[in-house]
């Protein structure tokens, strides 16, 4: 069975400084990797997604992930965050099939200073 | 453009009240999901459907049954409640063919059990 691991459960970064969040995976095959981003009392929105391909995926509001298979990582990065990025940040993985849904991390607090 | 619409959007109960979250998506998705979101855990797949009148278990199963009558509505029923079902219930859904297609996740229906 696949598993998601996000070692961070806060992170705290200044507004403007640079972003980086962390997801390893375990699954046997080619995993399907996601993140996803949410806001207190919302759903979940899709930040970006891997599949296949160029391993460096760019995504929505200015974030990109890489893919690195030799160490089951898919960190998000962010160049230089802005106060509306303090959210839930969730990365989650899939079979391609997909059929028994999505496995996700626990998540990780992202917290931005003034 | 209403997506998936989760009803109702908080509700408390007594334990072993029953009760029905309801799910419905207006994007004739066939695959649709319930997933609960606890504090540091991350979501857990509760129920799947594939289509209408097809449904498997999930991650976290126990107390909860669901069916899928029709394509639209795939409503989660708690038959009677225990204080270890609080938690923020989350209704998903995407097209057929794998977790290349796109999920949307309702907003969620937060449930207390008292």
């Amino acid at each position: 069975a696949q598993s998601v691991t996000q070692p961070d459960i806060h992170i705290t970064v200044s507004e403007g400084a640079s972003l980086e969040l962390r997801c390893n995976y375990s699954y046997g095959a080619t995993p399907y990797l996601f993140w996803y981003v949410q806001s207190p009392g919302q759903g979940l929105q899709l930040l970006l997604k891997y599949f296949s391909g160029d391993t460096l995926v760019q995504g929505i509001k200015g974030f990109e992930a890489e893919f690195k298979r030799s160490q089951s990582s898919f960190n998000l990065r962010k160049p230089s965050v802005h106060w509306s990025d303090a959210a839930e940040y969730f990365c989650a993985v899939g079979t391609g099939g997909g059929a028994d849904g999505l496995t996700f991390g626990k998540g990780t607090h992202l917290i931005i200073q003034p | 453009n209403a997506g998936v619409t989760q009803t109702p959007k908080f509700q408390v109960l007594k334990t072993g009240q029953s009760m029905t979250l309801q799910c419905a998506q207006d994007m004739n998705h066939e695959y649709m999901s319930w997933y609960r979101q606890d504090p540091g855990m991350g979501l857990r797949l509760i129920h799947y459907s594939v289509g209408a009148g097809i449904t498997d278990q999930g991650e976290v199963p126990n107390g909860y049954n669901v069916s899928r009558s029709t394509t639209e509505d795939f409503p989660l029923r708690l038959l009677s409640a225990a204080p270890s079902q609080t938690s923020v219930y989350f209704c998903a859904s995407r097209r057929q063919g794998g977790n290349n297609q796109p999920q949307h996740f309702g907003d969620g229906t937060r449930l207390s059990i008292l």
